[in-house]
Parts: structure tokens; sequence; C-alpha cells
């Protein structure tokens, strides 16, 4: 089924490791984007990409970097883990020019102990 | 700051009755809305939306209503049914038609709805 991949679905780091959390879709789709979920707290935009080769920060950039390797995958990059990052991190795409919703994928589960 | 406010955290409604989530904004650019419903483990999926130039658009059991001059709009849900327990997130966007997409949503923290038996 056509969507968005993240990979990978569950991770537990300790503090001050590095991780890098995938993302791809196959829909063809130019821009991308990383959310997370606190409890409480709804969705906010980390980092957004509204086209290939471009990157912009969103709500709470701070502790992440991005890299948008192509149109199909966007990744998002912890470098040095903090127990604040511990949340649900969702990857979603949309097609620039229809605004019929975004398409996220099921979310990466992170721990930082 | 809360640009998008759903302050309702929990809602009980029996199956058959109507259930309505609302949601009110701050920021009057917003012109587009959008409704997500969120399963446990699952990532939140695009259920309704609608343009400020509209005041309802109905899909369905699902129907949604804005108010622009009290910036308020709500989900309607009728009947509801068991499978519609879940997690609803209002958000809001800039633009409509972004030529990329590129200011992103921004989400109320969500209602989750239960459906009794």
């Amino acid at each position: 089924n056509a969507g968005v991949t993240q990979t990978p679905k569950f991770q537990v780091l300790k503090t001050g490791q590095s991780m890098t959390l995938q993302c791809a879709q196959d829909m063809n789709h130019n821009s991308m984007y990383w959310y997370r979920q606190d409890p409480g707290m709804g969705l906010r935009l980390i980092y957004y990409s509204a086209s290939e080769g471009t990157t912009d920060k969103g709500e709470v950039p701070n502790g992440y970097n991005v890299s948008r390797l192509n149109k199909r995958e966007f990744s998002l990059r912890l470098e040095s883990a903090a127990p604040s990052q511990t949340s649900v991190y969702f990857c979603a795409s949309s097609e620039s020019d229809k605004n019929y919703g975004y398409t996220f994928g099921s979310g990466t589960r992170l721990t930082v102990v | 700051d809360q640009q998008v406010k759903q302050n309702s955290p929990s809602l009980s409604v029996q199956e058959g009755r109507i259930s309505i989530l609302n949601c009110d904004y701050t920021n009057s650019m917003f012109d587009y809305f959008l409704w997500y419903k969120k399963y446990p483990a699952e990532g939140p999926t695009f259920l309704i939306s609608i343009s400020s130039i509209k005041d309802k658009n109905e899909d369905g059991r699902f129907t949604v209503f804005l108010n622009k001059s009290a910036k308020h709009l709500s989900l309607h849900i009728v009947p509801s049914q068991p499978g519609d327990s879940a997690v609803y997130f209002c958000a809001a966007s800039l633009v409509m038609y972004s030529g990329g997409g590129a200011d992103g949503l921004t989400f109320g923290k969500g209602t989750h709805l239960i459906i009794q038996p």
C-alpha cells in the first residue's frame, strides 16, 4: 500500500547517544514534515521540507537536524539525545499544490534514559 | 501561546447519538482547517477539512462547521459508532494551496472520544 514508512518503530537511547529516524514516502509528494507528539501537547512541528533540496525549522527544532536525501526520503537526526526528547515522532508528507491533508507514518516511539 | 485549542481532553457519547467535538483558534490568518483521527499506536489519518470561504462541509456521517467570526469550528459525527472511539485533532493551516506546504499545520492537543455501547 502507498504511504509513509518510518523506521524504527521503537528505540531506547541513553543520554548523549545519537540516532537517525528514517522516513520514506512513495506518493511522489513534494513536501515532508517531522512532528513530535507528547502527552497533553498535541503534535508539534520540528522541521519541514517544502521540496527536495530545502529544509526549514518548525516550532521545536532545537536538538534536531534533518536531511532531505531525495524526493522520497526525509530523515531526522538526534546528535546527542536528551530525556526531553522522549516522545513519539511522526513523519508526514503532502502534495504541495493540493491541500487534501497530510499522510502520516505510524510513528517512532523514542525513549531516552 | 496556543493558536489552536481543543478545550475538552475527553468526551463520552452513547452509541447512535451525535458526537460534537469543538475547536477554537486565535490566528485570524488561518484559512484552512482539518480534522484528524488517531488510533493508539497509529499515525493520525485525515478525516475532513474546510476552507475559510465555507461554513459547512459534509462527508457521510461527518460534518464540520466553521464560524469565522467566533474563530470556532466543530466536528459532528452522526450517528456515533464504536469505531469512532479515537483521539481527534483539530488542525489549521495558513495557506490552502501552498506552493510547498511549507508552513505545516498547527494542531490542537486533541480530544479523546469514547463511544459507549
